[in-house]
């Protein structure tokens, strides 16, 4: 049963701590990405990675980190230099750098911190 | 910078009508163009994609059209239903490996 999955669903954290969305596919894609979305705002791109052990900064890559060390996962870490990380965590894959695939994305991590 | 404006914020319409949703973009057209569903609390589902030398794209109820002139995409869903009641992103390529997503129309089909 192929599909990209994210794990947890919810996840509540302190202020000051990192944390680490984790991020799975077994379609085989070779691009993956991360990506924010806000109440009445539309998805923004933190990071993505065309292929492993490499990646490259969205539109808003500050206080947040990834790594690409397999085909299949591309977790992303929130860490503490993060100023407003409560928000909703998308991840997505395509079969090539977005060009002219379309991207599948997981089921999302909401993220609180308080 | 690129920016993406999609028509309202809510659209509702009346069961077995059209729904029309409108996605602009000003400065450069993009290479691509594609429209996602996205239903409260997932993550988005790609539904279609049209290219800019194409003019209209259709999906059983679903047709896109793209107007690069008026930097202008028209999604339109034929005999809608209710279970057709989401929020609709539009996404656009503009040849720097990433998708830019419009904020999206959120659609309610009223029985």
């Amino acid at each position: 049963d192929g599909g990209i999955t994210q794990s947890p669903k919810y996840l509540f954290r302190k202020e000051g701590q990192n944390v680490t969305l984790s991020c799975e596919q077994n379609l085989n894609h070779d691009a993956m990405y991360w990506y924010r979305q806000d109440p009445g705002q539309g998805l923004r791109l933190i990071y993505y990675s065309q292929i492993v052990n490499d990646f490259q900064k969205g539109d808003i890559a500050e206080g947040y980190s990834v790594s690409r060390e397999k085909k299949e996962s591309f977790p992303l870490t929130v860490t503490s230099a993060q100023k407003n990380p409560t928000a909703f965590y998308l991840c997505a894959s395509s079969g090539k750098g977005g060009i002219s695939y379309e991207q599948y994305f997981g089921p999302g991590t909401r993220l609180t911190v308080t | 910078s690129q920016k993406i404006e999609q028509n309202s914020e809510a659209l509702n319409i009346q069961e077995g009508k059209t729904a029309t949703l409108t996605c602009n973009y000003t400065n450069y057209s993009p290479a691509y163009l594609q429209w996602y569903r996205q239903d409260p609390g997932r993550g988005p589902v790609f539904l279609l994609l049209i290219r800019e030398n194409e003019k209209e794209k259709r999906k059983e109820r679903l047709k896109v059209t793209f107007d690069t002139t008026l930097k202008q995409s028209l999604f339109h869903i034929t005999a809608s239903q209710p279970a057709d009641s989401a929020t609709y992103l539009c996404a656009l390529y503009f040849g720097n490996e990433k998708l830019t997503f419009g904020t999206g129309t959120r659609l309610t089909i009223i029985p």
